[in-house]
């Protein structure tokens, strides 16, 4: 099946630094990519939808200065979160849709800001 | 409002035991309907509905959609302690300006006890 690669796993920050994370589709081109973000025994929250070439879709509630969002190729996109905050902290996960618009899902990304 | 209710949120079973998951929405532009089973980390894809009265089966796990009665069901049956998981249901559909998305039900919690 097709392969999405999250990366880092986990990062441990300091409060007001900035951290970036990868998610690249191995082996399709993916044309969109979801970001969400989910807390413990919740649901996933989608946070921004982003398309290849274009300015991503952040949804309601979501600050896009602090989570910056590019899609610069077919098989990249990272988020980037700015100045992290104790509040920041959370699982975050990236999925790619392929030609056949299923979703593929990266291993996520376990983000604690101290 | 777009929504999806998963039904029950969180279920106990014995072995061997079948159990059936519930998934009802409420979405404009309705494409597709996925499922997918998280464990402990990102999820992973079992079965994406379009059609209605399609049944897709995969080993022990079925699921079926209802598009008149906008509901599925994902079916597993002889389970097992593997299958102890947060089975997610989610509705893809196009909303304004042609922009894909999805939104997430909160999940069903299985335990499966030996």
């Amino acid at each position: 099946g097709a392969v999405v690669s999250q990366h880092p796993s986990r990062v441990i920050c300091k409060s007001g630094t900035s951290v970036k994370i990868e998610c690249r589709s191995l082996d399709f081109q993916a044309t969109t990519m979801f970001w969400y973000r989910q807390f413990p025994k919740q649901s996933l929250m989608l946070m921004a939808t982003s398309n290849e070439g274009s300015k991503a879709t952040y949804e309601q509630g979501v600050e896009k200065d602090k989570f910056l969002i590019n899609h610069a190729s077919l098989t990249l996109s990272t988020l980037t979160v700015t100045s992290a905050h104790p509040e920041d902290s959370s699982f975050y996960i990236c999925s790619a849709s392929s030609v056949n618009e299923k979703l593929f899902f990266g291993s996520g990304t376990q983000l604690s800001v101290l | 409002e777009d929504k999806v209710v998963q039904s029950p949120l969180s279920l106990v079973v014995h072995e061997g035991d079948t159990v059936t998951l519930n998934c009802s929405y409420e979405v404009t532009n309705f494409r597709s309907l996925l499922w997918y089973k998280q464990e402990k980390k990102a999820p992973t894809f079992l079965f994406m509905l379009t059609s209605s009265g399609i049944e897709k089966k995969s080993g022990r796990l079925s699921s079926i959609l209802d598009k008149k009665e906008l509901f599925s069901i994902l079916n597993i049956t002889a389970t097992q302690t593997g299958d102890s998981a947060v089975y997610l249901c989610a509705v893809d559909g196009v909303w304004a300006g042609n922009n894909r998305k999805l939104i997430w039900g909160l999940g069903t919690s299985l335990a499966v006890n030996p």
